[in-house]
């Protein structure tokens, strides 16, 4: 049973607006969150994290919110770039989990010029 | 800049026989996973290590083994391979982070095997 959950399996948006992705997580004892971006033939690349003790953490063009009563966390884009067309998956770990992470489905990402 | 190589990029085995696929980081991490990443399902974790000799079940270890007698070196097995293991493997590895536990994991480009 998939602890996260990517429900979106794709999303199209036009260059230069925004892009939101959606991850929603069923286990209360996740405390850190990843999005990770992976292009064709190459591993996943980190690209923003948040801790629980946070609501929001920001990294240039990259928004991580995070809403622990909901079990949601979003990551924007903005503006959004054809580079940044690739398949992005959310993963969340527990310190009572040895640190092991759980991947969602993931969302791939098309930007349209 | 963290380096996680995997042996082979494309593997193609036959039912039955015995595959390994290695997977070696030249950051002395102390932690090194194995995934398989399959479409719907995203990366699911097989085996993970916390040290040398040291190795844990993850969700999904039916058919795998693993091996680690280097700190930089981890090894996965599938002992007789099955057309059920055709997949894209991801090795990654970690250490610690600030946060007192695993900092962001860094992935190798992946092995994409076929088992005919």
């Amino acid at each position: 049973d998939q602890q996260v959950k990517q429900n979106s399996p794709s999303l199209s948006v036009q260059e230069g607006r925004i892009s939101i992705l959606n991850c929603d997580y069923t286990n209360s004892m996740f405390d850190y969150f990843l999005w990770y971006k992976k292009y064709p033939a190459e591993g996943p690349t980190f690209l923003i994290s948040i801790s629980s003790i946070k609501d929001k953490n920001e990294d240039g063009r990259f928004t991580v919110f995070l809403n622990k009563s909901a079990k949601h966390l979003s990551l924007h884009i903005v503006p959004s770039q054809p580079g940044d067309s690739a398949v992005y998956f959310c993963a969340a770990s527990a310190l009572s989990n040895d640190y092991k992470l759980s991947f969602g489905a993931g969302t791939t990402v098309t930007v349209r010029a | 800049d963290v380096k996680v190589t995997q042996s082979s990029r494309y593997l193609v085995k036959r039912t039955g026989e015995k595959v390994f696929l290695e997977c070696v980081q030249d950051m002395d991490h102390e932690n090194m996973f194995w995934y398989r990443q399959d479409p719907g399902l995203g990366l699911r974790l097989i085996y993970f290590s916390y040290d040398v000799k040291m190795k844990e079940k993850g969700d999904i270890p039916e058919g795998y083994s693993v091996s680690r007698e280097k700190k930089e070196r981890f090894s996965l097995i599938l002992e007789s391979a099955s057309t059920n293991q055709t997949s894209m493997y991801l090795c990654a590895s970690c250490t610690y982070g600030s946060q007192g536990g695993a900092d962001t994991q860094y992935f190798g480009p992946g092995t994409r095997l076929t088992v005919l």
